[in-house]
């Protein structure tokens, strides 16, 4: 079965770093790229950027370029997402899913999101 | 960026009726669109893609249709599971943008 389970809830403050993860399970993880969404409390969905994990190869939405980054551990077939200086407009659930290959930009399979708050 | 309009924003339905969404792009996407499904709480699900190609496992009353800068999602008839937000996503090109989303509610 295939699975992508992301690291926990995470609560802090403006100006720390922070790094979620998410773990795929049951296919071949250097095969698909992954992707990250975000969802800010009541709102839509907003496209992130992705990550090849075979070669990390990332494209990044304009809009979060330079605001996070994204990589990846092939050897532990997990994604991260990070932030260097979070901001209380960090403040959402953030989701990674996995991108199918035969179909481009589709996203099969997502994770359960990661909720994180930024508060002071 | 492409823009995803998404008409209406909201909608009040009652089961068994027929609802249409639809989804307006601010250039031409061939038919490069995907259609989604969420729940409260959960994380959203694929229910179409290539703007009419139904995902393996999801019931045959939903339907996309459309191509260039007009899509539509439609339930032929509305059940229970089915109240819910529903977001269309363009895949044309980066970056992969959603539309708004459509929640549909209990009538």
């Amino acid at each position: 079965e295939v699975q992508l389970v992301q690291s926990g809830a995470e609560v802090k403050k403006p100006g720390e770093s922070l790094k979620i993860s998410c773990k795929g399970s049951g296919y071949t993880f250097t095969s698909n790229w992954i992707g990250w969404v975000r969802q800010m409390p009541g709102k839509g969905l907003e496209w992130m950027g992705i990550i090849f994990p075979g070669d990390s190869s990332i494209t990044y939405s304009p809009s979060f370029q330079g605001q996070v980054t994204i990589s990846a551990d092939k050897s532990i077939s997990t994604a991260y997402l990070q932030w260097s200086s979070l901001k209380a407009s960090d403040t959402a659930i953030y989701y990674c899913a996995r991108q199918v290959n035969w179909y481009e930009g589709v996203f099969d399979q997502w994770g359960q999101g990661t909720l994180v708050t930024v508060s002071s | 960026d492409i823009q995803l309009t998404q008409s209406p924003s909201f909608l009040s339905a009652s089961v068994g009726d027929r609802v249409t969404i639809t989804c307006r792009a601010s250039q031409g996407i061939t038919s490069f669109l995907a259609w989604y499904q969420q729940k409260p709480g959960k994380a959203p699900n694929l229910l179409i893609y290539a703007a009419s190609t139904l995902q393996s496992g999801v019931p045959s009353r939903f339907s996309g249709s459309g191509s260039g800068t007009e899509f539509t999602l439609t339930i032929s008839s509305l059940q229970p599971e089915d109240f819910a937000t529903y977001y269309c996503q363009q895949l044309n090109s980066y970056p992969r943008t959603f539309g708004q989303g459509t929640k549909v509610e209990i009538k």
